[in-house]
């Protein structure tokens, strides 16, 4: 379900390095994902999805893992630039519904 | 290409007085619409969401009401707001099926 009450966790990375940020999903039927960053004080932007049918999918800088016998997603992000730092949230859609779960989202700092 | 408005970007009303926050999509016809909230540092807690004209659906017993009068057309409203009703006002619409959200660029609603 959705953590709206919670602090988003944080995490700090390294100005070049690669950033990875997990998620675990909660419905085991859902067969779409989507990965979304959010900017401070802005609505959030659509990064990359993935359908379940797929492990992988690579777009520019990121790319998106699902393992499904887990239940967990993830973003990676290369070469993590200072423009990164955002919210990022992961969402799944189960399967025949009209609304996407989401998750707590996590908050990426990049330091100098 | 599809566009979506959302304003205003920032409103301060006091306690007790009525809100409207408006948000109209372009470029689709019979969008799936969505109202969420998000306090400061949290997640998306969804609102209400739209299927079709005059057709609303709620998920969380609260002081605000959506109204969906014109097929790309999703309204927010209070009679009387409350101190916690502040936050970060979303709108998004979708396609439904295994599409993502396109969201708006929100409204920031303080009730002092």
């Amino acid at each position: 379900g959705e953590s709206v009450g919670l602090h988003l966790p944080t995490l700090s990375v390294q100005e070049g390095d690669n950033s990875i940020i997990n998620c675990a999903y909660s419905n085991s039927a859902s067969d779409y994902f989507i990965w979304y960053k959010q900017e401070s004080g802005k609505g959030p932007q659509f990064i990359i999805d993935i359908r379940s049918n797929m492990d992988k999918r690579q777009g520019q800088r990121v790319t998106v893992l699902l393992n499904k016998t887990v239940k967990h997603l993830s973003l990676q992000i290369a070469a993590t630039q200072p423009g990164d730092s955002a919210v990022y949230f992961c969402a799944e859609r189960p399967d025949s519904n009209y609304q996407l779960i989401w998750g707590a989202g996590t908050k990426l700092i990049i330091k100098p | 290409s599809q566009t979506i408005h959302q304003w205003p970007a920032t409103l301060v009303q006091p306690v007790g007085s009525p809100l409207s926050l408006e948000c109209t999509v372009e470029g689709t016809s019979n969008p799936n619409l969505y109202w969420y909230r998000q306090a400061a540092g949290r997640g998306l807690q969804l609102l209400f969401y739209s299927v079709g004209i005059g057709q609303i659906s709620s998920e969380v017993p609260q002081n605000l009401s959506a109204s969906r009068p014109q097929d790309r057309q999703f309204i927010l409203s209070s009679k009387k707001l409350l101190l916690s009703d502040s936050g970060f006002y979303l709108c998004a619409w979708s396609r439904g099926g295994n599409y993502g959200y396109t969201f708006g660029s929100g409204t920031r609603l303080t009730v002092v």
